[in-house]
């Protein structure tokens, strides 16, 4: 039972369209992360949030506590943001993470 | 700032023989654990550690050893690598177990037993 739901799976975009990854949990929460895995290379964190929405850059990451979703959007997307995103919740005094099993986002110029 | 430091990189075994994976990070973190990545599935914790000389279980640590003699390193050690423990292995490093503390992830181990 994955306790974390992320969707779609896939992603295909053309350059410059605006995406959204999303992300359902089904336990209460501290924390909920975003991360980003490139081809061959490690993962990065994006965003850390509990509460409303955070913007980075093109990035913004939103979440709804009552409803336990999160939204990842890019705006302008471009060919480099090509990656895996990974949702990851905190739940409670959890000791661990526990993720989603990414988004494969293909952006195409 | 190096951050997380995983080695090595890519490592092929054979089935029973045994090897440590390397982690370290230079943030002064208590927290520190191993995930392994398979396709189609999210990253499963393996082991963590909450401190130096303090280490637990996590969801699938049969295999694996591992121990926090200092702050900075945690190595994961394959007693007997088996066929099924082909996988993609990341170190992770946070100031804090609990609360709102951003996770850093090391660049990863490919490992693939033959």
């Amino acid at each position: 039972k994955n306790e974390v739901e992320q969707s779609p799976q896939n992603l295909t975009a053309q350059e410059g369209e605006f995406i959204t990854i999303n992300c359902s949990y089904s336990v209460g929460i501290s924390a909920l992360h975003w991360l980003q895995q490139h081809p061959g290379g490690g993962i990065v964190s994006l965003f850390m949030l509990s509460s409303g929405k955070k913007k980075h850059g093109r990035l913004i990451a939103t979440i709804n506590i009552q409803e336990k979703h999160s939204s990842l959007h890019i705006t302008a997307s471009h060919p480099r943001d090509s990656a895996v995103y990974i949702c990851a919740v905190r739940s409670g005094s959890a000791r661990q993470l526990t993720f989603g099993s990414g988004t494969q986002l293909t952006v195409l110029p | 700032n190096a951050g997380v430091t995983q080695t090595p990189k890519f490592q092929v075994l054979k089935t029973g023989q045994s090897m440590t994976l390397q982690c370290a990070q230079d943030m002064n973190h208590e927290y520190m654990s191993w995930y392994r990545q398979d396709p189609g599935m999210g990253l499963r914790l393996i082991h963590y550690s909450v401190g130096a000389g303090i280490t637990d279980q996590g969801e699938v640590p049969n295999g694996y050893n591992v121990s926090r003699s200092t702050t900075e390193d945690f190595p994961l050690r394959l007693l007997s690598a088996a066929p099924s423990q082909t996988s993609v292995y990341f170190c992770a490093s946070s100031y804090s177990v609990l609360g709102n503390t951003e996770a850093f992830f090391g660049q990863g181990t490919r490992l693939t037993v033959v």
